[in-house]
């Protein structure tokens, strides 16, 4: 049972760099979602997707893109790193049907830029 | 004000004891709400979904009270392993469910 797949797990980048982060799901859901977490701050929504081919901005998208080519897929761009962007990164995706669906989360990326 | 509130804590309580966690949520039109717990340098994992009747699952009892716009978790008996943070999670409704976090309650449970 893969769940949710994101890699890497850890990564270090220089200012300036750009890398993507790699998320995919194996449950053909719909709802797929990129958070950051940091201390005192919680899970803050980078960017989501209520399906292929469409994405919207959450709560702090600004230094990142985001694409929905497939269904499985939900990629994390970061254009030009920046120290603020050192966090832990977590994908998660649900079942957009109706009542309590659960979200299940990757293991998370460690970011740090240095 | 943030759309969900969650009293960050720690609590330290002793093993065996009762804990109550509360958290508030802005709109009034939210549809489902869940609690999770996360371990520390860990994903997210469910724990349980929060119904308007109010449910259990062992030593734990999650109530929702949507005039007030709260959600609770209660821990009976607390058990060393219940150490965590936990956070309270409210989904949209509509079109999408757009999911919200709440900044998660950390629990430390001391022997």
């Amino acid at each position: 049972n893969a769940g949710v797949t994101q890699t890497p797990k850890f990564q270090v980048l220089k200012t300036g760099q750009s890398m993507t982060l790699q998320c995919a799901q194996d449950m053909n859901h719909e709802y797929m979602s990129w958070y950051r977490q940091d201390p005192g701050m919680g899970l803050r929504l980078i960017h989501y997707s209520v399906g292929a081919g469409i994405t919207d901005q959450g709560e702090v998208p600004n230094g990142y893109n985001v694409s929905r080519s497939t269904t499985e897929d939900f990629p994390l761009r970061l254009l030009s790193a920046a120290p603020s962007q050192t966090s832990v990164y977590f994908c998660a995706s649900s079942s957009q049907g109706g009542g309590n669906t659960e979200a299940f989360f990757g293991q998370g990326t460690r970011l740090t830029v240095v | 004000r943030k759309e969900v509130e969650q009293d960050p804590g720690p609590f330290n309580v002793p093993e065996g004891a009762t804990v109550a966690f509360n958290c508030t949520y802005s709109n009034s039109a939210s549809q489902s709400f869940f609690w999770y717990r996360q371990d520390c340098r860990k994903e997210p994992k469910l724990l349980m979904s929060v119904y308007s009747s109010g449910n259990e699952d062992g030593r734990f009892t999650a109530q929702l009270n949507r005039a007030s716009q709260y959600i609770s978790l209660l821990i009976r008996d607390s058990k060393l392993s219940d150490s965590a943070t936990y956070l309270c999670v409210v989904k949209g409704s509509g079109g999408y469910q757009k999911v919200t976090f709440g900044t998660g309650t950390k629990l430390q449970v001391i022997p």
